[in-house]
């Protein structure tokens, strides 16, 4: 049972809009601690796609992005593509446990 | 570049104990506070273990707590993981990992290590 919690999948068809959620709690997000997003490509270690809450590392295209607000927070890919086909995690910060913590993962799949 | 190569993993029995290692390349090793992930086969990412800039502070999850040590020789550039009792469910690929410096979250990411519990 991750602390933060992710729908176990998602899909879209190409050029779609699909959102990823990740609920956390009063000692994780709530307690305004950043959500950062992770994709991990069939095969490869996570990248991250998004930190500090809605923010893009070089590279990443802007089709990417973040939000948070209140305990949750939303990745939405914009223009779907075939390539984003992939595992998706957030990931913030819980006092609680003095450590980070992770949410169950999103299989996005592109129909 | 910034390169993380872990080593140490394989196969151990239950009970038993393993050594990971991670040589870190590519930027100020002893500035920025280090991370062990694991992701068991087939599963999600669950962080193991973070030590600070200087080894002067550790923090652990649950699960790794009493059993594993995490370490660094930043004269070496290197991240250790001692894992002790290791159990069937420790099974999974080892991650060092880079912390970002400024957020509490992960910049870089090693290719890992497998660790197999099994008898």
């Amino acid at each position: 049972q991750s602390v933060l919690t992710q729908p176990p999948s998602v899909s879209g068809t190409p050029g779609q809009r699909v959102t990823i959620s990740c609920t956390g709690s009063s000692s994780n997000i709530g307690a305004s601690y950043d959500v950062h997003w992770y994709q991990q490509l069939p095969g490869t270690v996570p990248k991250v796609l998004i930190y500090g809450n809605n923010n893009r590392p070089s590279g990443v295209p802007d089709r990417f992005s973040g939000s948070k607000s209140g305990t949750s927070a939303s990745l939405a890919i914009t223009g779907l593509q075939a390539e984003d086909e992939a595992d998706y995690y957030c990931q913030s910060y819980d006092r609680s446990l003095s450590g980070l913590v992770f949410g169950g993962g999103t299989k996005l799949t592109v129909l | 570049q910034v390169q993380l190569v872990e080593s140490g993993g394989g196969l151990v029995k239950p009970g038993g104990s393993l050594r990971l290692s991670c040589v870190a390349s590519g930027f100020t090793f002893s500035a920025y506070g280090m991370h062990w992930v694991r992701q068991a086969p087939g599963k999600g990412l669950e962080w193991v273990a973070l030590i600070s800039y200087d080894g002067s502070a550790q923090y652990y999850a649950d699960s790794a707590k009493g059993r594993f040590t995490i370490s660094r020789d930043n004269s070496k550039n290197t991240l250790f993981l001692q894992m002790n009792s290791l159990r069937v469910e420790d099974t999974a690929v080892y991650y060092c990992a880079k912390d970002s410096g400024n957020g509490n979250y992960i910049d870089f990411w090693g290719l890992g290590t497998l660790v197999t519990v099994s008898s």
